[in-house]
């Protein structure tokens, strides 16, 4: 079945480390996204990446890094620059905006839930 | 400055009686409009989108949305609730143009559905 997979779904952190999400998706599907979601905010977009070897930021970027390395996979990395990480983190892809398509909606994965010591 | 606003956080309805969801956006031009439900520690899964066309569109679930430009909304209906729909809905948005793909997205309203 195609999908989007994350992991771990439960992820700890002790204040000063680094931790990275994992993103893969077997969708065939050039864009990915990570998002961020706390309760009452909805969803804030963290970084996304239409191609690989290329991500911009998002609304709310500091703190954290990404890569895309491969088509399939875009993990997030949350760095001890991010003061509060405690969240629900999603991760999406999409199809690409070739052949004149102006837009593709987005899937997402089950999500991973970290949180800071 | 740009948004998307679903003004009700919470809201409880009976098992079989109908809902209606708001959501409202703020954009220079039509955007592109989704509804996504999530249930509890849950990803998002895609209920409906409305690009152009017919301005009412079907989507899963039996879910049906209004795209009403006059008003700059897209609200969710559905005419008889079943418990199982118990989740937290979100309207969301992607601007015309590209834009990279971007979404938007509402803060949410959770479902209630007393038996």
């Amino acid at each position: 079945d195609g999908g989007i997979t994350q992991s771990p779904k439960y992820l700890f952190r002790k204040e000063g480390q680094n931790v990275t999400l994992s993103c893969e998706q077997n969708l065939n599907h050039d864009a990915m996204y990570w998002y961020r979601q706390d309760p009452g905010q909805g969803l804030r977009l963290i970084y996304y990446s239409q191609i690989v070897n290329d991500f911009q930021k998002g609304d709310i970027a500091e703190g954290y890094s990404v890569s895309r390395e491969k088509k399939e996979s875009f993990p997030l990395t949350v760095t001890s620059a991010q003061k509060n990480p405690t969240a629900f983190y999603l991760c999406a892809s999409s199809k690409g905006l070739a052949g004149g398509r102006s837009y593709n909606e987005q899937f997402f994965g089950p999500g991973t839930r970290l949180t800071v010591l | 400055a740009q948004s998307v606003t679903q003004p009700d956080i919470h809201i409880t309805v009976s098992e079989g009686a109908s809902l209606e969801l708001r959501c409202n956006y703020s954009y220079g031009a039509t955007p592109y409009l989704f509804w996504y439900v999530q249930s509890p520690g849950q990803g998002l899964q895609l209920l409906l989108k409305y690009f152009s066309g017919d301005t009412l569109v079907q989507g899963i679930k039996g879910f049906e949305a209004e795209f009403k430009r006059s008003q700059s909304s897209f609200n969710l209906r559905k005419p008889s609730v079943h418990w199982s729909d118990a989740a937290e809905y979100f309207c969301a948005v992607g601007l015309p143009g590209g834009g990279g793909n971007k979404l938007t997205f509402g803060t949410g309203t959770q479902l209630k559905v007393e038996l």
